[in-house]
């Protein structure tokens, strides 16, 4: 069965790059239907997609973001990243990583929290 | 950008009941519509793809319907663990969208 669990500071500072680690178990992450995507829920707030990335290297950013936003991976080690520069208060909210199959999203890691705060 | 609206903002339903959901997108998204259901704490869990299958594991009381701009989340006989918010999610077009959600609660 496929998990994912996100990894990375809960704190980050103003300006400066908020960068997280989505590693999978339980399952290939080189497959050809699938878009490992990075999706974001502020505190008391709804869902926004930030980007996704295919294993081929092919990436797909939301615009609002698209700026700051970058999103890799490592096949290796079953990995994808995501680093969003320049951050603000606006920026916190829990980061969630999951599988995209024809960019529905399932299933998903469980969220990470992140803070900007000085 | 399409824009995804949902209502009612909240329901209440009593346990038992049916429990109908509206999505709406500023534009056509054929049939390429997602719901998921979040409880407090949790990640989203993935109800519906494609806008009426049912994903692995989802009980029979949920269903979807629609196409182009209209669909429908409909719970046909609430159980206690169905009061969450319910989102839908557009992916025939970058940017992937979601609607704001429709909180069910207990009336």
């Amino acid at each position: 069965q496929l998990q994912l669990q996100e990894s990375g500071p809960g704190l980050v500072k103003p300006s400066e790059t908020l960068s997280l680690t989505c590693t999978v178990s339980g399952g290939s992450i080189s497959s050809g239907n699938y878009r490992w995507g990075w999706i974001r829920q502020p505190p008391g707030k709804g869902l926004e997609w930030i980007g996704s990335i295919h294993y081929s290297g092919s990436t797909y950013y939301n615009p609002s973001l698209k700026s700051r936003v970058t999103i890799s991976l490592d096949t290796s080690k079953k990995q994808f990243f995501l680093n969003l520069s320049s951050v603000t208060a606006a920026d916190t909210a829990v980061y969630f990583c999951a599988e995209g199959y024809y960019n529905w999203f399932d299933p998903w890691g469980q969220g990470t929290l992140v803070i900007v705060s000085s | 950008e399409i824009v995804m609206t949902q209502s009612p903002a909240t329901l209440s339903v009593s346990p038992g009941e049916r429990a109908t959901l509206s999505c709406r997108a500023s534009q056509s998204v054929s049939t390429n519509l997602a719901w998921y259901q979040q409880k407090p704490g949790q990640a989203p869990r993935l109800l519906i793809y494609s806008a009426s299958p049912r994903a692995t594991g989802i009980p029979a009381r949920f269903s979807g319907s629609g196409s182009g701009t209209e669909f429908t989340l409909t719970i046909s006989s609430l159980q206690s663990e169905d009061f969450a918010v319910y989102y839908c999610q557009q992916y025939n077009n970058w940017p992937l969208t979601f609607g704001v959600g429709t909180k069910v609660e207990i009336k």
